[in-house]
Order: C-alpha cells, then sequence, then structure tokens
C-alpha cells in the first residue's frame, strides 16, 4: 500500500519569507514517481514537478526548488522570496512505476502568504 | 481552450436522482481518471481507464459508475446520489509514462 504524509495542514508567512512544505511518502516499491500540484483559490490543480525516484538530484525551477531524499522519505518543496500569489493548496502525489500510474495524493497543505 | 473540460462545473442535485459528470479531452491520451476531492482527504482516485475497452477501479468506486465513450470521452454517473457524495471532482488524462493533466472540476452538492 502507498500513503503519503503532509503533515502541514496550514501554514501562513509573510511576504518574501521562504517556506518548506514538507513531504513523507510510503511504498513497497523500489521505483516510484513523486509529483507536486498546486490548488490556487481558483480550483484547478496545476502540475508543478514529477521526479523518477532514481534520480535523487535536486532541482529548481525559479524560485521553487525540491530536495528528494530517498533515505528518509521525503519530497519537500520550497518557495523562495514568497508572493501572495503563491497562496494555494499544495499536494504531493506518489505513483507506482510500471504502466499503473494511479496517483496517491497527501491531504494537502494550504499556504497562505500575506502581504 | 482548455485541453481537459468538465461540464458541469457546478451541480445541485437531491438525494436519490441520478446524474452524471462529463469529461473530454484535446490531448490526445488515452489514459483518464476520475478523482473526487474532499476537505482535508486530499484527492482520491474513484475509476481509471487505460483505452476505451480497459475501465478499472479506484481507491472508492462503491456508488460509481463510468462509461469511456471514446478516446477522448469519460464519463462518470451516480445512480442514486446520496449527500455523503457532496465533494469536488476531477477528472484527468495522462500519456502512459507522463504527469496527470487535470480539468477544472465539478461541485456537486447532493441535498
Amino acid at each position: 500500500a502507498q500513503k503519503v504524509t503532509q503533515a502541514q495542514t496550514e501554514i501562513s508567512v509573510v511576504e518574501k519569507e521562504d517556506v518548506t512544505l514538507d513531504c513523507v511518502y510510503e511504498t513497497r516499491d523500489t521505483t516510484y514517481y513523486l509529483f507536486w500540484y498546486k490548488q490556487p483559490p481558483s480550483g484547478e490543480l496545476v502540475f508543478l514537478i514529477r521526479r523518477n525516484s532514481f534520480d535523487e538530484q535536486n532541482e529548481i525551477s525559479g524560485r521553487y526548488s525540491w530536495n528528494f531524499q530517498k533515505s528518509t522519505s521525503s519530497f519537500n518543496f520550497t518557495i523562495t522570496a514568497s508572493q501572495v500569489v503563491d497562496s494555494a493548496v499544495y499536494f504531493c502525489a506518489l505513483s507506482p512505476p510500471g504502466s499503473a500510474r494511479q496517483l496517491t495524493f497527501g491531504s494537502g497543505t494550504q499556504l497562505t502568504v500575506l502581504p | 481552450d482548455a485541453d481537459v473540460t468538465q461540464t458541469p462545473r457546478n451541480r445541485i442535485t437531491k438525494t436519490g436522482k441520478r446524474i452524471m459528470l462529463e469529461c473530454s479531452q484535446t490531448k490526445g491520451h488515452d489514459r483518464m481518471y476520475w478523482y473526487r476531492q474532499d476537505p482535508g482527504l486530499g484527492l482520491r482516485l474513484i475509476y481509471y481507464s487505460f483505452d476505451v475497452k480497459d475501465i478499472n477501479k479506484g481507491e472508492i468506486s462503491d456508488g460509481y459508475s463510468v462509461s469511456r465513450q471514446a478516446q477522448a470521452k469519460f464519463s462518470l454517473s451516480l445512480e442514486s446520489a446520496i449527500p455523503n457524495q457532496t465533494a469536488l471532482y476531477f477528472c484527468a488524462t495522462s500519456e502512459v509514462a507522463g504527469e496527470q493533466y487535470f480539468g477544472p472540476g465539478t461541485r456537486l452538492t447532493v441535498t
């Protein structure tokens, strides 16, 4: 069975602060994929990143960065110099290897960035 | 135009009524999915389809049925709606080895 835990239900920061969203996962598979999605107040789900379990290199995209640590089963997401537009619910998700591709989602973290 | 569309976007229905939620995609993906989102629970998979002839139950399929009418269309039905099916429903599509792309969601309220 697969499980994704996002222990931070809500986080509130002031604009320009850095913020890290935690994601811990459980799986018996030796290979898998990890994802982050953003859900802004408008409600749609926006894909942010996919990471193959083979690739443990950290990734940076603009103000976003991701820290994948297979040893601790974590895939944390950091927003640098947060902006009000970053306010959203962020979901971490896990999918099995091969052709299955069903996503198991965490319960999400509501991020509020205050001006 | 959006790549994944859902109709209706909002629906209020009464207990016991049959309701169908529709999803269409122009991405040319073979795989389509239906999820429901409840506050504090994230998204949970209801059904998924790898192609027109391949439909599979997800984590919470009880009370739901689906129909894959074509590669581009995947419908979700509630045969007899009940209040605890009030939720936000998302359709998604993907290639075999790709990330999932989500529709805008349908907010369903069962009174």
